[in-house]
Order: structure tokens, then sequence, then C-alpha cells
């Protein structure tokens, strides 16, 4: 399959450990903040979102915080494993409430075992 | 599956021919989405249909680029003498309504040559 995000900035963690992952975003305007995890040669999958009138969201071993005072975004993974191994982008939706979204340039996880 | 499906998977074109590329959305969604996906970049967003109304096509990049979805299910980005700046991965997604989840395909992957 394709090669996504061959030039992204890399974050490297041991299996087991939590992760996590930044983003700045610039739209102050955005009414939903969304994370997708993209495998080689696959679409993004959603993993979780956040209004963005909260500061935190917790799902099944993910957690998304936000932080609008500095336009900053973050998804912690707990216990990370082999299967998350991924090109994570954050995005914003745009706030006509239909799923205009506006990717950030990625970040590469690697779970070594 | 039930998932978005894409067709081609693959597709290479002269530069200069005509390509269209096709989307089967999830049944019952009423929200279809084109995005373009240069490599190593996030996903950039091209158009957006309600149905088979398309209600927004900021994103296209040039009048050589033109979406349907004339019954409000399936539908075809249609790209007119391509050029080798159009390579990219073309993703169609799904969703319900205003969902902020939306299903993205495997994409086509797009070569100008």
């Amino acid at each position: 399959g394709e090669s996504v995000g061959l030039h992204l900035p890399t974050l490297s963690v041991q299996e087991g450990d939590n992760s996590i992952i930044n983003c700045a975003y610039s739209n102050s305007a955005s009414d939903y903040f969304i994370w997708y995890k993209q495998e080689s040669g696959k679409g993004p999958q959603f993993i979780i979102d956040i209004r963005s009138n909260m500061d935190k969201r917790q799902g099944q071993r993910v957690t998304v915080l936000l932080n609008k005072t500095v336009k900053h975004l973050s998804l912690q993974i707990a216990a990370t494993q082999p299967g998350d191994s991924a090109v994570y982008f954050c995005a914003e939706r745009f706030s006509g409430g239909y799923n205009k979204l506006i990717f950030g340039a990625g970040t590469r996880l690697a779970v070594h075992p | 599956g039930a998932g978005v499906s894409q067709s081609p998977r693959y597709k290479v074109a002269k530069r200069g021919q005509d390509v269209a590329l096709r989307c089967d959305p999830i049944s019952g969604h009423v929200s279809l989405f084109w995005y373009q996906q240069a490599l190593g970049q996030g996903p950039e967003f091209l158009t957006y249909f309600q149905n088979e109304a398309q209600l927004d096509k900021s994103g296209l990049p040039s009048d050589r680029f033109f979406a349907e979805r004339p019954e409000g299910s399936v539908s075809t980005l249609k790209i007119q003498r391509t050029q080798q700046e159009d390579s990219a991965v073309y993703l169609c997604a799904s969703s319900l309504g205003d969902s902020t989840e939306a299903f993205f395909g495997q994409g086509t992957r797009l070569t100008v040559v």
C-alpha cells in the first residue's frame, strides 16, 4: 500500500507505555476537534472528538485534551500496543455543521515490542 | 462489507487524459465528502454533498475537477485533462447528517505520468 507520512515527525514508544501526541490548530471558530488514525494503505479512521466548549474527553484507552488559550490539542493513548502504530492526524471541523475538516500535518507513532 | 467503497484502487493516467473515480458511501449516509491527500500530508477537503445537492465545492482546485451524486448515493469525482500535480490519493468519506464521525474509504491512488 501507499506510504503515509514519509517525512512526518515520529514518536517512538515501547509497548505498554503511554503515548502523547500533540497538535496546534489555527481556527478558533471550529466547533469540534477530531483525532484520526491512518494506517498505511488505508483511509483515516475516526478515534475521538471533542466539542470546542470542552477541555477533556475520555474514550477507551484514549483521552483528548483541548487548550483553547494556546490553541493546542493532544491525544493520550494508554498502554500503547503494536496495533496503535500509524499516522495520527488532528482535524478541525468547520463550524458550518458538516465534516469539512482541516487536517494537521500528522505524527507517526511507532510502537516497539 | 458495510464500509465506504472506492474504485478503482489505483489509476495511472497519461497527462491530458480524463479520469473518473467512484465512491459508494455507507447506505443511508446523507453526507458525502471528497478529500485529496498528497504523499506525506494530511487530507485536504475538496467538496461536500448532502444527498444529491453539492453544498460546498470550495476545495476543488480548478474547473478541471467536477463531482456529482445524482441520486444521492454513489458519487463520481471526475478530473479532466489530468496534470502531474493531480497525482494524489483521493479519499471519499460519508457520515450520518451532522455527525462528526466520518467514515473514509481506502482511497484511489491516482498517478499522472
